[in-house]
């Protein structure tokens, strides 16, 4: 297996802007998750969907971020309008048996 | 609401040492917990899962070790290798939320 991925893999934009990132969870696995890393404070979970039914979305920060789970095989995190402190790393993660396998990130920068 | 602490934040040995790194939690009710792993510019890699139940896990070199009466795990890591160098990360599952520990970065010196 390809192992989760995502993209795109750097995002620069400006606020205001819509952001809208991808994942692709390994094939099987019925858990995933979108987390958000920065410097300041580091990894968060942002939300998690079990056969793409969310669970738990206490994480997400506002209302500017959505996400979605439209089937078993993609997933979308959505920020509109972007601001500059959504600049970080966004990490998709999927999990079957609960060890989770992260994806590569997404690097976002809004200007 | 669980708090998950990893001391040291950084820790610099010389190539192999034995050496362990530290996870603590204040609710002592967790699911289960993970290690992971994370090298710059990269995404997490599971390491070892230790479930409510058990009391350790081993994976070649490394041993995890989970005392929930105390609220603590370790990551013991025997002869350390450079390529060991990275942020090692504990979560902590309790029921249907999960919390991650700020990190300890390693650096093993050749």
């Amino acid at each position: 297996d390809a192992g989760v991925i995502q993209s795109p893999r750097h995002e620069v934009t400006e606020m205001g802007q819509e952001v809208t990132l991808r994942c692709k969870p390994i094939s099987g696995h019925d858990y995933l998750f979108w987390y958000r890393q920065t410097m300041m404070r580091g990894l968060e979970l942002l939300i998690y969907f079990n056969n793409n039914v969310p669970i738990d979305d206490s994480g997400m920060p506002e209302d500017r971020f959505s996400a979605k789970m439209p089937n078993a095989s993609f997933s979308t995190l959505k920020i509109q309008p972007s601001e500059p402190r959504d600049s970080a790393v966004y990490f998709c993660a999927s999990s079957l048996m609960e060890t989770q396998y992260f994806g590569p990130g997404t690097r976002l920068l809004v200007l | 609401k669980q708090e998950v602490t990893q001391i040291p934040a950084a820790l610099s040995v010389p190539e192999g040492e034995n050496l362990v790194l530290n996870c603590s939690f204040t609710d002592s009710a967790i699911y289960n917990l993970q290690w992971f792993r994370q090298d710059p510019g990269k995404g997490l890699t599971s390491l070892l899962l230790i479930q409510s139940s058990q009391r350790e896990q081993t994976s070649g070199r490394l041993n995890a070790s989970l005392d929930k009466s105390s609220g603590r795990s370790t990551l013991y890591i025997a002869a350390s290798q450079p390529g060991d160098s990275a942020t090692y990360l504990c979560a902590v599952r309790n029921f249907n939320k999960f919390y991650f520990g700020s990190g300890t970065k390693l650096n093993v010196k050749p």
